[in-house]
């Protein structure tokens, strides 16, 4: 069954610390893998797409790396600030114009 | 702000009823998709419409029903409405219809089932 799992489920971190989330997926064949940040009550936005061939992809302090053959990916944030608390959600496509959403890890920032 | 706008922002209905919900997309965008996100089963992906034409089809059920007209905005067709269709309907566009493209989400419609 195409699965995406996310861990932790939650994180409280202080601000200008770094932090990582991690996302585990069963899903075969692979396309791409996406993490998108959603603020509550926003949609989601775009922070990078990944396709099978790469293996670190950066916007700015976010940072995803995926390992196709572990099935594994990760999102490191550095250097944490305020606005980055939200929830980050992970999705992969099995193929095209298919996508399997993780159900996220809700990332609170303190001052 | 992404350049995509939904309305209503919220609606209230009774089980049974039927809603609309509409879709702009962002200016030059010719595909729409469509997500439902719900409490416990987190955001899942329903539709998508590439230059008014169906593309893609993910768990959208039969009681639901989309299109994308000429002029690309798209309205997703909810009938017979449950108490667990309860959810926030996000709709989202891009450039194409391409899967390694990124998409724009709008903010939402919450729509609340009684």
């Amino acid at each position: 069954k195409n699965q995406v799992e996310q861990s932790p489920q939650s994180l409280i971190i202080l601000e200008g610390k770094n932090c990582t989330l991690q996302c585990n997926y069963t899903v075969s064949p692979f396309s791409n893998l996406r993490w998108y940040k959603q603020d509550t009550g926003r949609g989601p936005v775009s922070l990078t797409i990944m396709t099978f061939s790469e293996n670190t992809k950066s916007n700015g302090r976010y940072t995803a790396t995926l390992d196709a053959d572990t099935k594994q990916s990760s999102l490191h944030i550095t250097a944490s600030q305020l606005s980055d608390s939200a929830s980050y959600i992970c999705v992969v496509s099995p193929a095209t114009y298919k996508y399997i959403f993780g159900t996220g890890t809700r990332l609170k920032v303190l001052a | 702000d992404s350049g995509v706008t939904q309305t209503p922002k919220h609606l209230i209905t009774a089980t049974g009823q039927r809603v609309t919900l509409r879709c702009s997309p962002r200016s030059g965008d010719l595909s729409v998709y469509w997500y439902q996100q719900s409490l416990d089963q987190g955001l899942q992906f329903l539709i998508q419409y590439y230059n008014g034409e169906e593309r893609a089809k993910g768990n959208i059920l039969e009681r639901f029903s989309a299109q994308q007209f000429p002029d690309l905005h798209s309205e997703l067709n909810l009938s017979s409405l449950e108490l667990g269709d309860s959810a926030l309907y996000f709709c989202a566009s891009s450039v194409e219809g391409a899967w390694g493209q990124p998409q724009h989400f709008g903010d939402g419609t919450r729509l609340s089932i009684l």
